[in-house]
């Protein structure tokens, strides 16, 4: 079936650095995929849809500049935080849309970014 | 807009007992709901999706979620729990192509 993958899968990195977290839909094509970020024991929140061959679309209160998005291609989105601070550190979860008709979505296994 | 509550954050049960995870939406469109499972540390599974016709829906691991449109419900149950059951359970719901609305989630903790 259809997986969506995630990597990577945990990352600790320094105050400052930059960190790219990549979703790829392994066999089939995504459009549209979303970031979110999930605090513990909390929902998901959505950060931004990302839209292969545009700009992302960014949630209200997102920093667009901290987070970069990149979808370049069908099954390639990216994620990167810039500058990275400890308040950064947190899970982040990416889903590609599978059917754009129903709105039905495959996950990706989620990155867990730590940030000293 | 949509909009999602799901009714209980948490839901203590024991193995083998039956559960029933409540989910109540509001939508000013037609939708279609989902109900995901998510394990420690990981993303989201798809549990099952009512897209149209019968409003019982079937999904993995012996789920099952009924569609009540009147109360604008869709609940999950399961007969049975198991200890693997435990999780963290996410009702959706997602207008003709639009964005996915999430609840809040509810954790079901499957104690033996």
């Amino acid at each position: 079936g259809a997986v969506v993958s995630q990597h990577p899968s945990r990352v600790i990195c320094k105050s400052g650095t930059s960190v790219k977290i990549e979703c790829r839909s392994l066999d089939f094509q995504a459009t549209t995929m979303f970031w979110y970020r999930q605090f513990p024991k909390q929902s998901l929140m959505l950060m931004a849809t990302s839209n292969e061959g545009s700009k992302a679309t960014y949630e209200q209160g997102v920093e667009k500049d901290k987070f970069l998005i990149n979808h370049a291609s069908l099954t390639l989105s990216t994620l990167t935080v810039t500058s990275a601070h400890p308040e950064d550190s947190s899970f982040y979860i990416c889903s590609a849309v599978i059917n754009s008709n129903t709105g039905e979505l495959f996950f990706g296994e989620g990155s867990r970014l730590t940030v000293l | 807009a949509q909009s999602v509550t799901q009714l209980d954050s948490q839901v203590p049960v024991f193995e083998e007992a039956p559960v029933e995870l409540r989910c109540n939406y509001s939508s000013s469109v037609s939708v279609y709901l989902f109900w995901y499972v998510q394990y420690p540390n990981q993303g989201l599974q798809l549990l099952l999706k009512y897209l149209s016709g019968s409003t019982l829906v079937k999904g993995i691991n012996g789920f099952e979620a009924e569609f009540n449109k009147s109360q604008t419900s869709f609940h999950l149950r399961k007969p049975s729990v198991h200890i693997s059951d435990t999780a963290e359970y996410f009702c959706a719901v997602s207008p003709n192509a639009g964005k996915s609305t999430f609840g809040d989630g509810t954790t079901l903790t499957v104690k033996p």
